[in-house]
């Protein structure tokens, strides 16, 4: 079976403009978790979807979005991009739940703000 | 307010050898704890993943332990293998509400040959 995909895997943007990233769960997957992780912060969640619908989400500002298609695969924005939004950003799919079942996470997205 | 704390920060030892890693959170009501392993540059990889109701948990050469009284988990290490050295992250997620989980920082391995 085929593990998570994320793409692109490395991304530079400037101060103010936006960005989308992409993930592919594993086949049979239907709920996909995003994270940020930065050196000073490590990691941290930024919401799950299943079913097309966003189940929960973090604490992070309405900057970050997302959404889920029909097939599972997932896609992420941040908008007006900041220099602190400089990080991995990984996702991670699981059967039902990112609560309860066993995540599987991609390789990430470098993404570099200048 | 929910924190997980992770000691020691880094740690070295030489290959063959055993070595224990801790994780304290504060995380209530309690619903799991994992243990992940992340490699520097890819994503982290699950190793352990136990409820309330679970005290030890073993995959391989790693085993997990939980003490939700005292709200302590532990990750012990069996005949390091340089191929160990990575970071070991503990996740502590509630029950109900919003499920947005908690992460340790961390502990950095270093396995010497």
């Amino acid at each position: 079976k085929a593990g998570v995909t994320q793409t692109p895997r490395y991304l530079i943007k400037t101060r103010g403009q936006q960005v989308t990233l992409s993930c592919s769960p594993i086949s049979g997957h239907r709920s996909v978790s995003w994270y940020q992780q930065t050196p000073g912060q490590g990691l941290q969640f930024l919401f799950e979807y299943f079913s097309e619908t966003q189940r929960n989400k973090g604490n992070f500002p309405g900057r970050f979005s997302g959404r889920q298609f029909s097939n599972s695969r997932s896609e992420m924005n941040v908008s007006t991009l900041e220099l602190g939004d400089s990080a991995l950003y990984l996702c991670a799919s699981s059967l039902e739940s990112g609560r309860t079942d066993t995540q599987y996470f991609g390789p990430g997205t470098r993404l570099t703000v200048l | 307010k929910n924190q997980v704390e992770q000691s020691p920060q880094s740690l070295i030892i030489l290959e063959g050898k055993n070595c224990t890693l801790q994780c304290n959170y504060t995380v209530s009501p309690f619903s799991n704890l994992r243990w992940y392993k992340q490699d520097t540059g890819r994503g982290p990889v699950s190793l352990t993943i136990m409820t309330f109701s679970e005290n030890t948990k073993s995959n391989g050469r790693y085993t997990a332990t939980l003490d939700a009284d005292t709200k302590q988990s532990s990750l012990h290490i069996t005949a390091s293998q340089l191929s160990d050295s990575a970071s070991y992250i503990c996740v502590v997620s509630a029950k109900g509400g919003s499920y947005i989980p908690t992460f340790g920082r961390g502990t950095s391995l270093i396995v010497h040959p």
